[in-house]
């Protein structure tokens, strides 16, 4: 069974460009999570989805960033005009729908905004 | 106070050598406690859960005080492989949300 990819897994971007990461949860699970690490920083959480509803986005940094999951299955991200802050690894978790068990994390994706 | 507080580490330990990691997490509706390891440019990959009554996996123990707030790690007998970040990881809220530790850098040396 495939886990939790991401794409892509490294993206370069200048100052005020836009940028869209992906995200592809396991089979079956209704809960997908976005979760950054910057530099030097713990893993943050920005948001989570149960289907294609966006349960709590408590930790979205600002309105330049935009999260879907369309249709309750892939998720993307797209931080738009990228500010140099915004760089870190973006990791993205999916777990299942009784929600107490673990969560299962992606690859993450390295942003790196110059 | 931060949700989640580990020991800031780094933890430089020698082969053969137990350590052990402490946790402390604020929200006391916390439900379900995690280990997670983290290799460096990876991702965060489960360790182990920590149950109430306490669970070991081979050379790894967790342990869970509620009342305390308190989660631990025990490894034996370390190898080098061991190095990571090990991460303290609190559900709470039936799932709503996963808050992750700062995490503790273990390097076990030959």
């Amino acid at each position: 069974e495939a886990g939790v990819t991401q794409f892509p897994s490294h993206s370069v971007i200048e100052k005020g460009q836009t940028v869209t990461l992906r995200c592809d949860p396991i089979s079956g699970h209704d809960n997908l999570y976005w979760y950054r690490r910057v530099m030097g920083k713990e893993i943050k959480f920005l948001l989570h989805f149960v289907k294609e509803s966006k349960q709590d986005e408590s930790g979205m940094p600002n309105n330049r960033f935009l999260a879907e999951r369309t249709g309750g299955t892939y998720s993307t991200l797209k931080v738009q005009p990228a500010e140099l802050e915004d760089s870190g690894v973006y990791f993205c978790a999916s777990s299942q729908e009784t929600g107490l068990g673990e969560a299962f994390f992606g690859q993450g994706t390295r942003l790196t905004v110059v | 106070r931060k949700e989640v507080e580990q020991d800031p580490g780094p933890f430089n330990v020698p082969e053969g050598a137990t350590v052990a990691f402490n946790c402390t997490y604020s929200n006391s509706a916390s439900q379900s406690f995690f280990w997670y390891r983290q290799d460096c440019r990876k991702e965060p990959k489960l360790l182990m859960s920590v149950y109430s009554s306490g669970n070991e996996d081979g050379r790894f123990t967790a342990q869970l005080n509620r009342a305390s707030q308190y989660i631990s790690l025990l490894i034996r007998d370390s190898k080098l492989s061991d190095s990571a970040t090990y991460l303290c990881v609190v559900n709470y809220n039936y799932g709503q949300n996963f808050v992750f530790g700062p995490g503790t850098r273990l390097s076990v040396l030959p």
